[in-house]
């Protein structure tokens, strides 16, 4: 079964430095996300991606992020400037449809995990 | 506004014992619900999903949940639970509106006693 991939599963980082955090999502998808787990937290939305751009971000994601699918099959977050509260573990899905959309689910990745020291 | 409730933070059972989870959602129109599982150091894996049609739905690991709309619920079941079984769950909510996104419970940790 078509997977969602991310690299690399974990990232270690120091304070200010940017970070990229890949995935290849499933390649007939066409809607890719973000979300981000702070430990002992739940699952929070960073962003939505469709068609070259991003469709919908929540409050999380401010300047200090960016999105980007620089070729055919890959589809990157970077974090700029890192600081401390940006460890967390950071799942890329995407989706054949939108999200919630007819039999539609997300299909995740098994995450990044990101420690800023 | 959306939001998905998931009251219990942390569930003990015993191997063998059936097993319920509960999922309270708001939200204006017809939901998409699902379940997810995660376990230790894994991603987040689709257990069952629910758009319409018959409101108990079967999912794998022999897990089903049933969606009742008068009490925006979605509660997750299984009959008897194994030790394999132990590790976070969660439920989302698929929204298309007012944008394209899920919105996730805070999850269940489940552990299982042999």
């Amino acid at each position: 079964e078509p997977e969602v991939t991310q690299t690399p599963s974990h990232q270690v980082t120091q304070m200010g430095q940017e970070v990229i955090l890949r995935c290849v999502p499933i390649s007939n998808h066409l809607y890719f996300y973000w979300y981000r787990q702070i430990l002992g937290q739940k699952v929070e939305f960073l962003v939505s991606f469709y068609n070259n751009e991003i469709s919908e971000k929540s409050e999380i994601f401010d300047d200090q992020f960016s999105v980007e699918r620089p070729d055919g099959s890959n589809f990157t977050l970077k974090i700029r400037s890192t600081k401390l509260e940006d460890s967390a573990m950071y799942f890329c899905a995407s989706s054949e449809h939108p999200s919630g959309g007819a039999n539609s689910p997300l299909h995740f990745g098994n995450g990044t995990r990101l420690t800023v020291t | 506004a959306q939001s998905v409730t998931q009251p219990d933070i942390h569930i003990t059972v015993s191997e063998g014992a059936s097993l319920e989870l509960r999922c309270n959602y708001s939200y204006g129109a017809t939901p998409y619900l699902f379940w997810y599982v995660q376990s230790p150091g894994q991603g987040l894996q689709l257990l069952l999903k629910y758009f319409s049609g018959d409101t108990l739905v079967q999912g794998i690991k022999g897990f089903e949940a049933e969606f009742k709309r008068s009490q925006s619920s979605f509660n997750l079941r299984k009959p008897s639970v194994h030790w394999s079984d132990a590790a976070e769950y969660f439920c989302a909510v698929g929204a298309l509106f007012p944008g394209n996104q899920f919105y996730f419970g805070t999850g269940t940790s489940l552990t299982v006693i042999p």
